[in-house]
């Protein structure tokens, strides 16, 4: 089945201790999308590829990077994650045009201890 | 930017009853999606619905664009269906922005 992969899953790290978090997906959509969920809130855009244009929602922090080696992958650095970086964080992709939807990875949980 | 809002915010119910939440958005979007969030986290698609209605098993949804509010309707609600449900606009700007609802939290019992 076609679908977007996230790991791992459940990430711990360290208070300012580098971090990645992956995502690839074999459904061969031009745009690949992350956000992050804090608890009891809507998931919040951080940034998204449409190809290998990068596009930065204007009030992601800096400390939040990513890369986008290829068409199926597409990685999240934080980093120095701080306390208040803890959360789920989604990948997601679509195809190109404005009547695509949008799939969802299960999502990988951080940890900052 | 686009507003969209949810309604309830929490709903429980006893297995078997049926409900209806509501989403109310601002602005005209090219479309609007409803997923589930189950407990583990994994946001589900449900519907991709700019207007008309869709049916999927117990699970439908109504979008009336003109009037900008879409409605997702559970009948014989399962303790399955227990998590949050969230509604989204969607417009373009170099790939499918979307605006999401506060959420409506279900909790089914058996």
């Amino acid at each position: 089945d076609a679908m977007v992969i996230q790991n791992p899953r459940y990430q711990v790290t360290q208070f300012g201790k580098p971090v990645t978090l992956s995502c690839s997906q074999t459904l061969n959509h031009n745009v690949m999308y992350w956000y992050q969920q804090k608890s009891s809130q809507a998931p919040k855009l951080l940034f998204h590829y449409y190809d290998k244009d990068f596009n930065n929602e204007a009030d992601t922090p800096d400390n939040f990077q990513s890369r986008r080696p290829n068409t199926s992958f597409c990685f999240l650095d934080i980093r120095s994650p701080g306390l208040g970086d803890a959360a789920m964080y989604l990948c997601a992709t679509s195809g190109s045009g404005a009547y695509n939807e949008q799939f969802f990875g299960p999502g990988t949980r951080l940890t900052v201890l | 930017g686009i507003q969209v809002e949810q309604s309830p915010p929490d709903l429980i119910l006893q297995e078997g009853a049926n409900s209806t939440l509501r989403c109310n958005f601002s602005d005209s979007v090219n479309n609007l999606q409803w997923f589930h969030q189950n407990p583990w986290g994994q946001l589900i698609n449900l519907f991709y619905i700019p207007s008309g209605t869709k049916q999927n098993g117990r699970l439908s949804a109504t979008t009336v664009a003109t009037e900008r509010y879409s409605l997702l309707y559970i009948s014989s609600s399962q303790t399955t269906d227990s998590g949050v449900y969230f509604c989204a606009g969607v417009y373009w700007n170099a790939g499918n922005m979307l605006t999401f609802g506060g959420g409506t939290r279900l909790m089914v019992k058996p």
